[in-house]
């Protein structure tokens, strides 16, 4: 089945470590996102990539890194320069361009909770 | 920058009807969206609505665009325990990178007995 697979569900992580989450997808779509997700805050945009080897920063990239050596593979660093890293991480990808409905797929996230 | 604005919580009564409100500020958004997130799960879109659109139906679903006031609501009818969900409004902007869409903060809506 075509679809976004996020992974480590779950990752605890001791303060002053960098943890790279996961995200694949199969949907052959050119655009994938991650977003970061804090109770009452809704969805916050960290970094997207729109095409291979090609990424920006979102509104809130300061302490994460991303790489797009793939089409398929949009992997996250949360480095130790992330003050805050506890969080609800979403990945999201979509088929890119500006025309067309341009809805995002999302995968089920990854909780990451540092001690 | 652009703004998407819905409050944080709504009770209604199962088989009642749910209106989940959004508000947005660029007036050039093309594309509206409504996703539903479960408890520790991904959002799933449940439907979306051209700008030049007011008013989508689909199953349950009514989607409500008022585009004079930058208003855009969701109608759930015959709600049920399995609505119980965050409901996120989005917006995609004319303009700017790609498809990168802006998010509401969500209303969690609840279903009572």
């Amino acid at each position: 089945d075509g679809g976004i697979t996020q992974s480590p569900k779950y990752l605890f992580r001791k303060e002053g470590q960098n943890v790279t989450l996961s995200c694949e997808q199969n949907l052959n779509h050119d655009a994938m996102y991650w977003y970061r997700q804090d109770p009452g805050q809704g969805l916050r945009l960290i970094y997207y990539s729109q095409i291979v080897n090609d990424f920006q920063k979102g509104d809130i990239a300061e302490g994460y890194s991303v790489s797009r050596e793939k089409k398929e593979s949009f992997p996250l660093t949360v480095t130790s320069a992330q003050k805050n890293p506890t969080a609800f991480y979403l990945c999201a990808s979509s088929s890119g361009g500006t025309s067309g409905s341009g809805e995002l797929f999302f995968g089920e996230g990854s909780r990451l909770t540092v001690l | 920058g652009e703004d998407v604005e819905q409050s944080l919580f709504l009770s209604v009564r199962e088989g009642d009807s749910s209106v989940i409100n959004c508000t947005y500020t660029d007036s050039s958004s093309t594309y509206l969206y409504w996703y539903k997130q479960e408890p520790g799960a991904g959002l799933q879109l449940l439907t979306y609505i051209f700008s030049n659109m007011d008013m989508k139906q689909d199953q349950r679903l009514t989607v409500l665009l008022n585009k004079k006031d930058k208003h855009l609501s969701l109608r759930i009818a015959d709600t049920q325990t399995g609505d119980s969900a965050i409901y996120f409004c989005a917006e995609k902007p004319l303009t700017g990178g790609g498809n990168k869409l802006t998010f509401g903060t969500g209303t969690q809506l609840k279903v009572e007995l």
